[in-house]
C-alpha cells in the first residue's frame, strides 16, 4: 500500500496562474479531505468528499475547486493563484475513523 | 461548531521526563478524538484514536485519555526521548459528521 500520495511536492506559481494539486489513495476510503497549513495556524479544511461524486466546502474554500470522479482521486484546483494561497497543502483520507495524510505540497505564489 | 485548543503551544523538556500535552474541545457530543504527530516538513501521522465510548488508549509509551464531560483530552508521554521531538496535534470529530477539527498543535522539544 502506498497510502496517500500527493504531487507535486513543491511548486512556484506566478499570480494569476492556475494549477491542480493531485491526490490519490489506495485504501478504498470513502472520505477524502484537503487542508492547508500555515505557520502556527494548525490545519484549515478547504474541501472534503464523502464518496465519489460528492464534495462539500470546508472552512476556507474560496479560490479553490475540487472534483471526485473516482474513489481513489481527489484533485484540488487553483484557478487564479494569489499570494494568500502560499501554504502547505495536505490531502488525507479515512474510513469513518483514523485519518491518513499525504506528505504535502508546498506552494509558493509570487 | 467544534473548537479545539491546545496548550501549551510549545514545550521544552529534558530527556527522560514524563510529560502531558493538553487538548480541550467545546462540543461534548464528540464522536472521536485523534492525536497526531508531525515532523518538520512532513505530513501528519496518527498516533492514537479514542472513540466516544472509550476513556483511554495506549500505544507503547503513549497514553491518551478522553473526558467528554470536561471537554478535555490528554496525551501522556512516558520517559521522553529526543526522538519524540515533533509537533503534536489533536483533532475532534463531532455533530454526526466525521470531519475532524484540528487544534494548532504543541511543539515539543526533548533535549539530551
Amino acid at each position: 500500500n502506498a497510502g496517500v500520495t500527493q504531487t507535486p511536492k513543491f511548486r512556484i506559481l506566478k499570480i494569476g496562474q492556475s494549477m491542480t494539486l493531485q491526490c490519490t489513495q489506495d485504501m478504498n476510503h470513502n472520505y477524502m479531505y484537503w487542508y492547508r497549513q500555515d505557520p502556527g495556524m494548525g490545519l484549515k479544511l478547504i474541501y472534503y468528499s464523502v464518496g465519489a461524486g460528492i464534495t462539500d466546502k470546508g472552512e476556507v474554500p474560496n479560490g479553490y475547486n475540487v472534483s471526485r470522479s473516482t474513489t481513489e482521486d481527489f484533485p484540488l484546483r487553483l484557478e487564479l493563484a494569489a499570494p494568500s494561497q502560499t501554504s502547505v497543502y495536505f490531502c488525507a483520507s479515512s474510513g469513518q475513523e483514523t485519518q491518513y495524510f499525504g506528505p504535502g505540497t508546498r506552494l509558493l505564489v509570487l | 461548531k467544534q473548537e479545539v485548543t491546545q496548550i501549551p503551544a510549545a514545550l521544552s523538556v529534558p530527556e527522560g521526563e514524563n510529560l502531558v500535552l493538553n487538548c480541550s474541545f467545546t462540543d461534548s457530543a464528540i464522536y472521536n478524538l485523534q492525536w497526531f504527530r508531525q515532523d518538520p516538513g512532513k505530513g501528519l501521522t496518527s498516533l492514537l484514536l479514542i472513540q466516544s465510548s472509550q476513556r483511554e488508549q495506549t500505544s507503547g509509551r503513549l497514553n491518551a485519555s478522553l473526558d467528554k464531560s470536561s471537554g478535555r483530552s490528554t496525551l501522556y508521554i512516558a520517559a521522553s526521548q529526543p526522538g519524540d521531538s515533533a509537533t503534536y496535534l489533536c483533532a475532534g470529530a463531532s455533530g454526526g459528521s466525521y470531519i475532524p477539527t484540528f487544534g494548532r498543535g504543541t511543539s515539543l522539544i526533548v533535549h539530551p
